[in-house]
């Protein structure tokens, strides 16, 4: 089973703060997304990333980086926190050369509080 | 703009009886389609896609019914159990850029024992 994994559950940050989000999945995908979840907005795309060192902005990158280094990491930075930015983060990943070649594999998700 | 959109955001249903939830799209180029479950506490898990080529697919309980003509996607859950309840999101894949996904809002599906 494809397997996404987050590095944290729960998070609780202060404005101001850099925070790192980590995702690692172990199913050798190329693509890769992190995605920011809040309640009547649904899932919007924040970054992905289609290969190592490659990245591509979503519809919300202002505030966001990122970082893909490894194949198999891909690293969302908050460079300096702020409270707007308090949510649910979902990495996901995907390959070309699965099946349909589209579904995306998610992660647990990483709920993060900025005080 | 393009937007995928689910026509209720909460549906209760008794245990045991069908549920339908539904999702508008406006992208008419879209052809590529995927339904995802998501419980509390859990990321989004894939439940069954459908291609635009296609007006119905089948799995194990559940039924996506594509119409074109209206721009309407609709999931049936048969039997709907307990385990059943989560949040529901369609979601347009678009394909032509690397497969990124727009999600609906969402439905809430509660089952009544």
């Amino acid at each position: 089973d494809v397997k996404v994994t987050q590095s944290s559950r729960y998070l609780v940050k202060r404005t101001g703060e850099k925070v790192f989000l980590e995702c690692v999945q172990d199913m050798d995908h190329e693509n890769m997304f992190w995605y920011r979840q809040d309640p009547g907005l649904g899932l919007r795309l924040i970054y992905f990333s289609y290969d190592v060192k490659m990245k591509e902005k979503g519809d919300i990158p202002e505030g966001y980086s990122v970082s893909r280094e490894k194949k198999e990491r891909f690293s969302l930075i908050l460079e300096s926190a702020s409270t707007n930015q308090t949510s649910m983060y979902l990495c996901a990943s995907s390959s070309p050369r699965d099946r349909e070649g589209d579904e995306q594999y998610f992660g647990p998700g990483t709920r993060l509080t900025v005080t | 703009g393009e937007s995928v959109g689910l026509h209720l955001p909460t549906l209760s249903v008794q245990e045991g009886d069908n549920s339908i939830i539904n999702c508008a799209y406006s992208n008419s180029a879209s052809d590529y389609f995927i339904w995802y479950k998501q419980e509390s506490g859990k990321g989004p898990q894939f439940i069954i896609d459908i291609r635009s080529n296609m007006d119905k697919r089948q799995g194990q309980r559940v039924t996506v019914l594509l119409n074109k003509t209206v721009k309407h996607l609709s999931l049936q859950i048969a039997a709907t159990q307990p385990g059943d309840s989560a949040v529901y999101f369609c979601a347009e894949n678009k394909r032509n850029q690397g497969g990124k996904l727009i999600f609906g809002q969402g439905t809430e599906l509660s089952v009544k024992p």
